[in-house]
């Protein structure tokens, strides 16, 4: 991995379902990993900066794990609601402080 | 606390017109960083600035982009003249420090046509 790739692209779940996104990333020279969570029409909020391998944050209903042997990290959403509808951002730090963002998932959630 | 503040929010233009964004940053925020985000992609640097100093534009088409930050607070991006592939949010971001968490601005949208 190279850059930071993010999967899947879109995702629709139902009001209460649970689910989860995955961002890879680069595990040499790992620094942090931060999550975004970007509602329409509104600005990217920081959700987690995750630096410490086999970290895991949570904030709500919304968890976030860190692998950095293997360079990945998933964010979990327990019983989504419609106001998680949002795209979801990871980023790695690429040189001193330029954040390279993946591509976001889209989550829409349908009451 | 006030969060990062950008105006205009929407901007549609006409090709080859010019146009300018401006961003007032949280304050204490040292470092600044104006973002492009283009449809379905992640933003992209375009600019960092550590006070009034722009420490990397690497990314930033010098041709028709401009930046300041005058002072070390606001900063304005400016595109003279705008083509049809600048069609895109802008979005500004401060942290304490280069790296600290990075806090956004709610960004312009910038229609060109």
């Amino acid at each position: 991995i190279l850059n930071v790739e993010q999967s899947p692209q879109s995702l629709h779940v139902q009001e209460g379902d649970s689910t989860n996104f995955t961002c890879s990333f680069p595990s040499s020279n790992f620094y942090a990993l931060h999550w975004y969570r970007w509602e329409t029409a509104k600005s990217p909020e920081a959700l987690f900066v995750m630096t410490l391998n086999g970290d895991e944050k949570k904030k709500g209903r919304i968890s976030a794990t860190l692998n950095t042997k293997e360079g990945y990290s998933y964010l979990y959403i327990k019983g989504s609601q419609p106001e998680d509808s949002a795209t979801y951002l990871c980023a790695f730090p690429k040189g001193y402080s330029t954040l390279t963002f993946g591509k976001g998932t889209m989550l829409l959630v349908s009451p | 606390e006030a969060g990062v503040v950008q105006s205009p929010r929407y901007k549609i233009i006409e090709k080859k017109q010019p146009v300018a964004f401006w961003c007032n940053p949280i304050s204490g925020h040292n470092t600044l960083y104006w973002y492009l985000q283009n449809l379905g992609q992640g933003p992209e640097l375009l600019i960092r600035y550590e006070n009034e100093e722009a420490v990397d534009d690497s990314q930033l088409p010098k041709d028709r982009f401009s930046a300041e930050r005058l002072k070390g607070v606001d900063s304005t991006l400016k595109i003279q003249p705008a083509e049809l592939g600048d069609s895109a949010v802008y979005l500004c971001a401060s942290s304490l420090s280069g790296t600290d968490t990075q806090y956004f601005g709610p960004g312009t949208r910038l229609t060109v046509l």
